[in-house]
């Protein structure tokens, strides 16, 4: 299985400040038809995860523009701009370039 | 827009099957567009991808879980389901439902039911 492994585990921001998180695969994510299968999600307190970013760099309908994803290969990054209360909760990055899908171990963010 | 809803009991014994059900609504169970895919998350802990079902009816489960799982389409009721046999307490999680496209891949959850494995 491909381990996702994400740095910190918790963050606590400053509302306005950015935010960065790290997710790290065990094998390339790149694919041989060019595409690279991470997703980052976001699971605020007692809601199931919402996804915010496809492939690496795609932000899903309706996710705010203050999100970004960035990366290649095994190295990724999620971006918060300016964190806002709303923001908080657990993020995970995910692959899927193979079975089985697996989720790196979470981040929480919490608000100072 | 398609939602998912999940349902099925919420205390199972230990040793026995797990059941549940997920609900398609806002779109076809049918379309090829999507794998119906389950996922749980035991109390505090993070997220552990359970299988999936294409519409056609093939699968693929977690190797972790493989021996014990089972997900099935019944298209003419637009639901999928799983079954988790021989259940333990390591089994308590919250069960969530999703659909997941090639690109997109997770991009609908249902709300996630609580099961609790207990006598």
């Amino acid at each position: 299985d491909i381990v996702m492994t994400q740095t910190p585990l918790s963050l606590s921001v400053t509302p306005g400040q950015p935010a960065s998180i790290s997710c790290k695969s065990s094998q390339s994510l790149l694919h041989s038809d060019g595409k690279t299968y991470l997703y980052w999600y976001l699971q605020k307190p007692g809601q199931p995860p919402q996804l915010l970013i496809y492939e690496v760099s795609n932000r899903f309908s309706g996710v705010p523009d203050r999100f970004s994803g960035s990366g290649s290969g095994t190295d990724f990054t999620l971006k918060i701009s300016r964190v806002e209360a709303e923001d908080v909760g657990v993020y995970y990055c995910m692959q899927s370039i193979q079975l089985p899908w697996t989720f790196g171990q979470g981040t929480k963010v919490e608000i100072k | 827009q398609v939602q998912l809803q999940e349902s099925g009991p919420g205390l199972v014994k230990p040793s026995q099957t797990l059941s549940l059900t997920c609900t398609v609504s806002g779109g076809s169970i049918s379309s090829g567009d999507y794998y119906w895919s389950w996922i749980r998350q035991p109390p505090g802990k993070g997220l552990e991808w359970i299988g999936y079902i294409y519409y056609s009816g093939s699968t693929y489960y977690n190797p972790s879980l493989k021996s014990r799982v089972t997900i099935s389409v019944d298209t003419s009721k637009n639901q999928f389901s799983l079954k988790l046999s021989s259940v333990t307490a390591a089994d308590t999680a919250v069960y969530y439902c999703a659909s997941a496209t090639v690109t997109t891949c997770l991009d609908i959850w249902g709300q996630g039911t609580m099961v609790t494995v207990s006598s």
